[in-house]
């Protein structure tokens, strides 16, 4: 069965340090997610992608976030200046349409120290 | 303000007993609902949608229902196994208006022989 993929597995970096979270979502759909987990909490929706573009992007989606689909497969999160509070889980999530399930990445741990 | 609540952090039950999940929402008028897993240090799991015509959804020992009235699901695993063990997320889809899921905290469950 496809499934989403998620590089690193485990990424540690320096505050202030940038960092690339890679993701190749299933090959057929159309929408694009990331959601991140800090530990023991809940699984919180950051941005959705579709079309191109940005469709939605929560609060904590600040201007020190970006994504981008770089190429027919790939879909990147940039963190351009990573602070202690960015260290959590980071998972990418892709849809076939708005009527179907979510499938997610087994996620990347992101540790800022 | 809206929210998602599910009513218990943790649930342990005896193998072969029904655990029963229970998912709340507050203004919010999802057109559907959805149920995941999650194991440690992985991604969501897709388990089972239901829409909002819909009461009941049911996949081998998993039941579903959705009561739009009490602004309620409740999630029920039958037979239950120690591999059921597992944190089980409910997510909701907020309207038309948005294609990204809303998931609550999570309820830890904890099946023991």
């Amino acid at each position: 069965e496809p499934e989403v993929t998620q590089t690193p597995s485990h990424q540690v970096t320096q505050m202030g340090q940038e960092v690339i979270l890679r993701c190749v979502p299933i090959s057929n759909h159309l929408y694009f997610y990331w959601y991140r987990q800090i530990l023991g909490q809940k699984v919180e929706f950051l941005v959705s992608f579709y079309n191109n573009e940005i469709s939605e992007k929560s609060e904590i989606f600040d201007d020190q976030f970006s994504v981008e689909r770089p190429d027919g497969s790939n879909f990147t999160l940039k963190i351009r200046s990573t602070k202690l509070e960015d260290s959590a889980m980071y998972f990418c999530a892709s849809m076939r349409d708005p009527n179907s399930p979510l499938h997610f990445g087994n996620g990347t741990r992101l540790t800022v120290t | 303000s809206q929210k998602i609540e599910q009513n218990s952090e943790a649930l342990n039950i005896q193998e072969g007993k029904t655990a029963t999940l229970t998912c709340n929402y507050t203004n919010y008028s999802p057109a559907y609902l959805q149920w995941y897993r999650q194991d440690p240090g992985r991604g969501p799991v897709f388990l089972l949608l239901i829409r909002e015509n819909e009461k009941e959804k049911r996949k081998e020992r998993l039941k579903v229902t959705f009561d739009t009235t009490l602004k309620q699901s409740l999630f029920h695993i039958t037979a239950s196994q120690p591999a059921d063990s597992a944190t089980y997320l409910c997510a909701l889809h907020p309207g038309s208006f948005t294609d990204k899921l809303i998931f609550g905290t999570g309820t830890r469950l904890q099946v023991f022989p």
